[in-house]
């Protein structure tokens, strides 16, 4: 079955640091998009993207963030200078239209 | 604002019974609803969609039921095992009125299966 995938599973780095986030979306999908999830607490929209522009984002989308499809098959969300608040789970899905399927989603950590 | 929220945190069940899961939402724009599960340390894992112009819908051991006079929604699992342990999520979609296609996910219900 087509999946969703992620990596790294887990990435640890420090404050102030740039990290970019992979993901690999269900080959014949057209919509992607960036979700994280603060532990315990509710999975949060962060930006949809469609035939190669940023469809819509959400406040948390700051000009920290940036997404990126480099290639026909990976979709990448770079935060340039990390704060500690930006430590959460965030996941990638993708669709061909309504709903999402998610991938297994990148922890990181910011120290 | 609108939002998505469900009302319990936490449900408990012992295993072999049926499940029901609650959510309510308060975007009158929305028109596409999804169940999502999700285990520890993992992603949301689509498990039942419904779209607006149905109340019910059936799927493996699953029933959504939908109803748009009180914005609410529910998630029934028939003879819960404990594999169904994890925290289910509803999500909203206001796709099909133009309201774009993002999800606005409700804060989580914990179901628990007791052996």
């Amino acid at each position: 079955e087509p999946e969703v995938t992620q990596t790294p599973s887990h990435q640890v780095t420090q404050m102030g640091q740039e990290v970019i986030l992979r993901c690999v979306p269900i080959s014949n999908h057209l919509y992607f998009y960036w979700y994280r999830q603060i532990l315990g607490q509710k999975v949060e929209f962060l930006v949809s993207f469609y035939n190669n522009e940023i469809s819509e984002k959400s406040e948390i989308f700051d000009d920290q963030f940036s997404v990126e499809r480099p290639d026909g098959s990976n979709f990448t969300l770079k935060i340039r200078s990390t704060k500690l608040e930006d430590s959460a789970m965030y996941f990638c899905a993708s669709t061909t239209g309504v709903g999402a399927f998610f991938g297994q989603g990148t922890r990181l950590t910011v120290v | 604002g609108e939002s998505v929220g469900l009302h319990l945190p936490t449900l408990s069940v012992q295993e072999g019974d049926n499940s029901i899961i609650n959510c309510a939402y308060s975007n009158s724009a929305s028109d596409y609803f999804i169940w999502y599960k999700q285990e520890s340390g993992k992603g949301p894992q689509f498990i039942i969609d419904i779209r607006s112009n149905m109340d019910k819908r059936q799927g493996q051991r699953v029933t959504v039921l939908l109803n748009k006079t009180v914005k609410h929604l529910s998630l029934q699992i028939a003879a819960t095992q404990p594999g169904d342990s994890a925290v289910y999520f509803c999500a909203e979609n206001p796709i099909l009125t133009g309201g774009g296609n993002k999800l606005t996910f409700g804060t989580g219900t914990q179901l628990k299966v007791e052996l």
